[in-house]
């Protein structure tokens, strides 16, 4: 089978960095993506791992270890508009071929 | 054009109704997902197509009936739906087939009364 689990709320400052942590049990295991959903909005891709390490992409960074299944996003100089959700989402291949299964989300509140 | 588009936004049937749902995109993707997303909740997948044929159907009730009329568009029929089915219905596409950056329609905010 597959799960993910994440935190379900994270609250920070204006300025701040927050991480968000994403442990998983899954089954033909790929790699892990993150994405970004505003209230009433579209899923918005933010980074992918499918190697150990840290990859960084502006202000946001993400970080795979394989061998502990688990993952995080890294948000620095947070800004009031990076509060939003946010889904990990593990990248798995089974019969019928890869899909892709989102964790339950972490709602980031960005206070000033 | 890096943009998936959805119609309508909202919708709202009746149980005995029928409807479709449409998605398109013309970004030269090969694959194009339906998701269902209940509020405060991830979204599920429910049905991939690869190349304009169905490869992943997650064991959705026959009343959600997908079609894929050429690489550009995806419908999603709906049929005798129940009060449980009202969710945001999210399409979206990717250059392949489980390709990790997906890209997102609007959805379609339905409500089944």
């Amino acid at each position: 089978g597959q799960s993910l689990e994440q935190p379900s709320e994270v609250t920070a400052v204006e300025g701040a960095i927050v991480q968000i942590n994403c442990t998983y049990q899954t089954s033909g295991f790929y790699g892990l993506s993150w994405y970004q959903q505003h209230d009433g909005g579209a899923p918005t891709f933010l980074s992918y791992n499918a190697l150990d390490g840290l990859e960084e992409t502006g202000r946001f960074s993400s970080f795979l270890s394989r061998s502990d299944s688990y993952g995080y996003l890294l948000l620095q100089e947070l800004q009031m508009k990076d509060s939003a959700s946010y889904f990990c989402a593990v990248r798995a291949i089974n019969t019928g071929g890869f899909k892709t299964i989102f964790g339950a989300g972490t709602r980031l509140f960005v206070k000033a | 054009d890096t943009e998936v588009t959805q119609t309508p936004k909202h919708l709202v049937m009746g149980m005995t109704n029928k409807k479709s749902l449409k998605c398109e995109q013309h970004m030269g993707h090969r694959a194009m997902y339906w998701y269902k997303q209940k509020a405060k909740k991830p979204p599920e997948l429910m049905f991939v197509y690869s190349y304009e044929k169905l490869s992943i159907n997650e064991s959705v009730p026959s009343r959600f009936s997908p079609e894929c009329p050429n690489s550009s568009l995806l419908n999603l029929h709906l049929h005798a739906l129940q009060p449980e089915d009202s969710a945001l219905y999210l399409c979206a596409s990717s250059q392949e087939s489980g390709d990790y950056e997906q890209y997102f329609g609007p959805g379609t905010r339905l409500t089944v009364t």
